[in-house]
């Protein structure tokens, strides 16, 4: 089945320990991004990739850092998670830039 | 950053009535948009597009109008059905950014 896997669902951490959500996806899509939601904001852009190595900043990028060694991978970074860090994530992929993006189920995150 | 945005956070509908949901743009340069349906512990889930070289564009009881000379998009949603009750929003795509608006919640009474 063609998705967007990420991992994991929940994740409740505490200030300053780093954390890695991790993303796949089985579609040979070349473009990957990450975005964050939060009530009355919608979503908001942290990082994209337009193919593998290609990594560039979005709306929100402060407090993150994303990788893209292989094609089907885009783990989001927080070295050092913050409270204001607090959010529903979302990875999303896309064959090219301008075709639809597919979604993975979310990860919240509680920072303490 | 850019600006997309709702006409309405909510819309309540009777089933079986049509729905219409807007969405403005304030980058005219964007040339790509996507209309989403995102339910309640999923993610977004994509319902229809369109490119900034067609005005109009039709799905299975969805409909997509694009209005760039008043950067306005909206979707139409023919025969609403209960299962149509969730947030929507558009997203616009500029200089290889999605940029999404915040949603509207659509409510369908039975």
């Amino acid at each position: 089945e063609a998705q967007v896997t990420q991992n994991p669902r929940y994740l409740i951490t505490v200030t300053g320990k780093k954390l890695t959500v991790t993303c796949s996806q089985n579609m040979n899509h070349e473009y990957m991004s990450w975005y964050r939601q939060d009530p009355g904001l919608g979503l908001r852009q942290i990082y994209y990739s337009m193919n593998v190595e290609v990594t560039d900043k979005g709306d929100v990028p402060e407090g993150y850092k994303v990788s893209r060694k292989e094609k089907r991978n885009f783990p989001l970074i927080l070295e050092s998670p913050s409270p204001n860090q607090t959010s529903l994530y979302f990875c999303a992929s896309s064959l090219v830039r301008n075709s639809p993006l597919h979604f993975g189920n979310g990860t919240r995150l509680t920072v303490t | 950053g850019e600006s997309v945005g709702l006409h309405l956070p909510t819309l309540s509908v009777q089933e079986g009535d049509n729905s219409i949901i807007n969405c403005a743009y304030s980058n005219s340069a964007s040339d790509y948009f996507i209309w989403y349906k995102q339910e309640s512990g999923k993610g977004p889930q994509f319902i229809i597009d369109i490119r900034s070289n067609m005005d109009k564009r039709q799905g299975q009881r969805v409909t997509v109008l694009l209005n760039k000379t008043v950067k306005h998009l909206s979707l139409q949603i023919a025969a609403t059905q209960p299962g149509d009750s969730a947030v929507y929003f558009c997203a616009e795509n500029q200089s290889n950014q999605f940029y999404f608006g915040t949603g509207t919640s659509l409510t369908v009474i039975p």
